[in-house]
């Protein structure tokens, strides 16, 4: 079964850019019908949805932070990355990984990784 | 962006109760909804996809309905690893938003 698992800096400065890797284990993340996901929740709040990139390298980003975000793979690792441009304190929570399964027309996220709390200060 | 309202915010149940949530979209979204389940320090599970149709090893007592703007979320009959947040989901367009969730505590 496939399992997702975060891994990258826990601490960022104010300006600098987050950058986060998804390992996929259990399954391809070459396999059509998916698309790699990356979701963060404030604390004690609700989750917000930051992009996806499916098995073409196709890229799809929330319009709210499109400029701020980018979405890369490398199927020989099986990893996925997200990078997040420009933080400040408000981009502080906690970022999970998820697959996007596509079962036409229907879409949702299974599995979700752990998730990773990342903390914006100086 | 499609708001996804919520109710209620929270609510105190007893192991056994039956147990509604409902979400509203701001606008039409068929049946282009899935709810997951958060407990503290997880990550979301997927329950149910497509407004109704039950994720594979979820429990029977767990049931979606609706289809439009408004759709429910009934548990049967709670029971004490139901105690969690519940969020719904829409799939309709992108951006994917979610509810701002369902806190069901112990009575």
């Amino acid at each position: 079964q496939v399992q997702l698992q975060e891994s990258g800096p826990g601490l960022v400065k104010p300006s600098q850019t987050l950058s986060l890797t998804c390992t996929v284990s259990g399954g391809s993340i070459s396999t059509g019908g998916h698309y790699w996901s990356w979701i963060r929740q404030h604390p004690g709040k609700a989750l917000e949805w930051l992009g996806y990139i499916n098995n073409s390298g196709t890229t799809y980003y929330n319009p709210s932070l499109k400029s701020l975000v980018s979405i890369s793979v490398d199927t020989s690792k099986n990893q996925f990355s997200l990078e997040l441009s420009s933080v400040t304190a408000a981009d502080t929570a906690v970022y999970y990984c998820a697959r996007g399964r596509l079962v036409r027309p229907h879409k949702w996220f299974d599995p979700w990784g752990q998730g990773t709390l990342v903390i914006v200060s100086s | 962006d499609i708001q996804m309202t919520q109710s209620p915010a929270s609510l105190s149940a007893s192991i056994g109760d039956r147990v509604t949530i409902t979400c509203r979209a701001s606008q039409t979204i068929s049946s282009y909804l899935n709810w997951y389940q958060q407990k503290p320090g997880k990550a979301p599970q997927l329950l149910i996809y497509a407004a109704s149709t039950l994720q594979s090893g979820v429990p029977s007592r767990f049931s979606g309905s609706g289809s439009g703007t408004d759709f429910t979320l009934t548990i049967s009959s709670l029971q004490p690893e139901d105690f969690a947040a519940y969020y719904c989901q829409q799939s309709y367009i992108i951006p994917p938003t979610f509810g701002q969730g369902t806190k069901v505590e112990i009575k």
